[in-house]
């Protein structure tokens, strides 16, 4: 079953800050966090491990909250660079991640 | 730089064709997955390998098969094209576990006519 991202759409003015919300069903190892811009690949953020660590991408964070199966993105001071979809997937384990249905983001100047 | 390229950016069949879409990375990863990309559906898996000529459904295999036979090269075969097959197709590879970032192929936009 698919992890289920929040909110599905974000619109931010630069230098505003957003958090985006990834909840799974199931126990969690691990969470990745993805960024893609239009017309391109998805490009890895972070990975963040059961434990509950931190982890942090220039002026992006994220959070892995196990007991609640639940992740969550920091955007903050956003740049027009942050403009894409953002996608956590979630691994229980094994070698295969299931992805959500993905967060776009739009930052205006 | 790693690099994973797809053998087409577009690409366009009939219905009922038989359609093969090639993936290639040049990082000696193990694994390799297929995936399909639709609007507010996420990227959903197919299929992935984590071996020369191993095999695992993802979650949406039917109406797809793969094939593994190098470590650097892993295809999806649609055996019999449909429309509802129109999608964008990313390959991804990475070293074994889960530990470790995915890397992206750009995708091949394929249209069933």
């Amino acid at each position: 079953q698919q992890p289920v991202q929040s909110p599905q759409a974000v619109i931010l003015r630069e230098g505003e800050d957003a958090v985006i919300n990834c909840s799974s069903s199931k126990a969690l190892y691990s969470v990745h966090w993805y960024r893609q811009k239009h017309g391109e690949a998805p490009v890895f953020l972070m990975i963040l491990l059961k434990g509950g660590e931190q982890k942090g991408h220039d002026k992006i964070s994220a959070s892995f909250n196990e007991k609640k199966q639940q992740s969550s993105l920091y955007l903050t001071a956003s740049q027009l660079s942050y403009s894409g979809t953002y996608f956590c997937g979630t691994s229980a384990a094994g070698n295969k991640l299931t992805f959500g249905g993905g967060t776009r983001v739009l930052v205006k100047p | 730089d790693v690099k994973v390229t797809q053998s087409s950016r577009y690409l366009v069949k009939r219905t009922g064709e038989k359609v093969f879409l090639e993936c290639v990375q040049d990082m000696d990863h193990e694994n390799m997955f297929w995936y399909r990309q639709d609007p507010g559906l996420g990227l959903r898996l197919i299929y992935f390998s984590y071996d020369v000529k191993m095999k695992e459904k993802g979650d949406i295999p039917e109406g797809y098969s793969v094939s593994r036979e190098k470590k650097e090269r892993f295809s999806l075969i649609l055996e019999s094209a449909s429309t509802n097959q129109t999608s964008m197709y990313l390959c991804a590879s990475t070293t074994s576990g889960t530990v470790y970032e995915q890397y992206f192929g750009p995708g091949t936009r394929l249209t069933v006519t």
